[in-house]
């Protein structure tokens, strides 16, 4: 089975940077996905690592190391509206159309305070 | 372009209660997940839908849910009877293709069985 471990909650000050780390254990991984959901919406694509290294998308950047199943999503000049949950999910299954799954972690809930 | 929409926003019922939930996907998504997010938990997939197929069912509690995708486009889920652990945010997201790394969500349903 697939099992991912993020921190629950992160504070962090407006302005700061911020890394939320995941950890992942699973077969026939693909890659790693990050999304965003604020209270009460729905959950929003951020990021998306298949490979090594590190992805960029203006204040956001996501990391992989495949070798250590491991990853980050970083936040920069954060924002007070960054306060919302965040997920990684893992991407596995094998080669065919109908054989992949996606599994999310438990979510880390950022606070963005003045 | 049009999210995925899903009806309704909120939904109370009484346990041993039918309910049903509607998705309408994005425009020429194939794709179509149901996922069941409890409180403080990451989405977890019920089933996907490759056009009226579904594909990957194993989470679905069959003895009091079911899913249908009748013409590939949209779906409903239901659940009878309804049970107190019911309780939960169903959220309906699509992509694409099958194997691309982005999935819409739309907004969810509440459901609260009392």
């Amino acid at each position: 089975g697939q099992s991912l471990e993020q921190p629950s909650e992160v504070t962090a000050v407006e302005g700061a940077i911020v890394q939320i780390n995941c950890t992942y254990q699973t077969s026939g991984f693909y890659g790693l996905s990050w999304y965003q959901q604020h209270d009460g919406g729905a959950p929003t694509f951020l990021s998306y690592n298949a490979l090594d290294g590190l992805e960029e998308t203006g204040r956001f950047s996501s990391f992989l190391s495949r070798s250590d199943s491991y990853g980050y999503l970083l936040l920069q000049e954060l924002q007070m509206k960054d306060s919302a949950s965040y997920f990684c999910a893992v991407r596995s299954g094998y080669s065919g159309a109908g054989s992949y799954q996606l599994t999310f972690g438990k979510g880390t809930k950022l606070s963005v305070i003045p | 372009e049009a999210g995925v929409v899903q009806s309704p926003r909120y939904k109370i019922i009484e346990k041993k209660q039918p309910v049903a939930f509607w998705c309408n996907p994005i425009s020429g998504h194939n794709t179509l997940y149901w996922y069941l997010q409890n409180l403080g938990q990451g989405p977890e997939l019920l089933i996907r839908y490759e056009n009226e197929e579904a594909v990957d069912d194993s989470q679905l509690p069959k003895d009091r849910f079911s899913a249908e995708r009748l013409k590939g486009v949209d779906s409903t889920l239901k659940i009878q009877p309804a049970e107190l652990g019911d309780s939960a945010v169903y959220l309906c997201a699509s992509s694409l293709t099958p194997g691309t790394d982005t999935q819409y969500f739309g907004p969810g349903t509440r459901l609260t069985v009392l």
